[in-house]
């Protein structure tokens, strides 16, 4: 079974860290751009970062450029989502989710069911 | 950056009737637009891809169409199941992917 599961969620105060893991299975995880896509309490959804599965390239959302890093452990079948200087406005569900094309990011057919991240003081 | 704008943003339809939702876009897709179903508490799920295509295990009571910057979800004849909040998503110029603000599908 295709599967997507993230962890690392929690409360942390304003300025603080926070990482996030997603864990892959029933895939050849290498082969996938990965997508980061979040979703504040009663909003619509935000994407947040990609790594392109063919170049490895990275991409951020203005909104975490400089404070969001975004990585894979393809030997682990793992990505990530270091947030860093996190503010009240980061308060959301992350999801993991994974792109059908390797070369050009398009839309995402596999979703995880999200990790909870709440800043707050 | 491609801006994306559903609606209604809510739409009340009885069970068994057609439910029509609409999505535009900024500026041109081509066909480049998927769809999303949402429920309460749950990850989104893909629908519809390259604007008419279902994607694996969608019924066929759901369909998509348009071109360009007007694009719309048809869903035939709904069922309980399908009471929950559809966004569209393009996927034509990122970065920034960008989503619809949603539409939500309500019980008449």
């Amino acid at each position: 079974e295709v599967q997507l599961v993230e962890s690392g969620g929690g409360l942390v105060q304003p300025g603080g860290s926070l990482r996030l893991s997603c864990v892959a299975s029933g895939f050849t995880f290498s082969s996938y751009t990965m997508t980061w896509v979040r979703q504040a309490p009663g909003k619509g959804l935000e994407w947040v970062s990609f790594i392109i599965g063919s170049s490895r390239d990275i991409y951020y959302a203005d909104s975490v450029k400089g404070r969001f890093t975004i990585s894979r452990d393809d030997a682990k079948n793992s990505l990530f989502l270091q947030m860093d200087s996190l503010r009240a406005e980061d308060t959301a569900v992350y999801y993991c989710a994974r792109d059908v094309d390797n070369v050009t990011p398009d839309y995402m057919d596999v979703w995880g069911k999200g990790t909870t991240v709440t800043v707050s003081s | 950056e491609i801006v994306m704008t559903q609606s209604p943003a809510t739409l009340s339809v009885s069970p068994g009737e057609r439910a029509t939702l609409s999505c535009r876009a900024s500026q041109s897709l081509g066909s480049n637009l998927a769809w999303y179903q949402q429920k309460p508490g749950q990850a989104p799920r893909l629908l519809i891809y390259a604007a008419s295509t279902r994607a694996t295990g969608i019924p066929a009571r759901f369909s998509g169409s348009g071109f360009g910057t007007e694009f719309t979800l048809t869903i035939s004849s709904l069922q309980s199941e399908d009471f929950a909040v559809y966004y569209c998503q393009q996927y034509k110029e990122w970065p920034p992917y960008t989503f619809g603000q949603g539409t939500k599908l309500e019980i008449k």
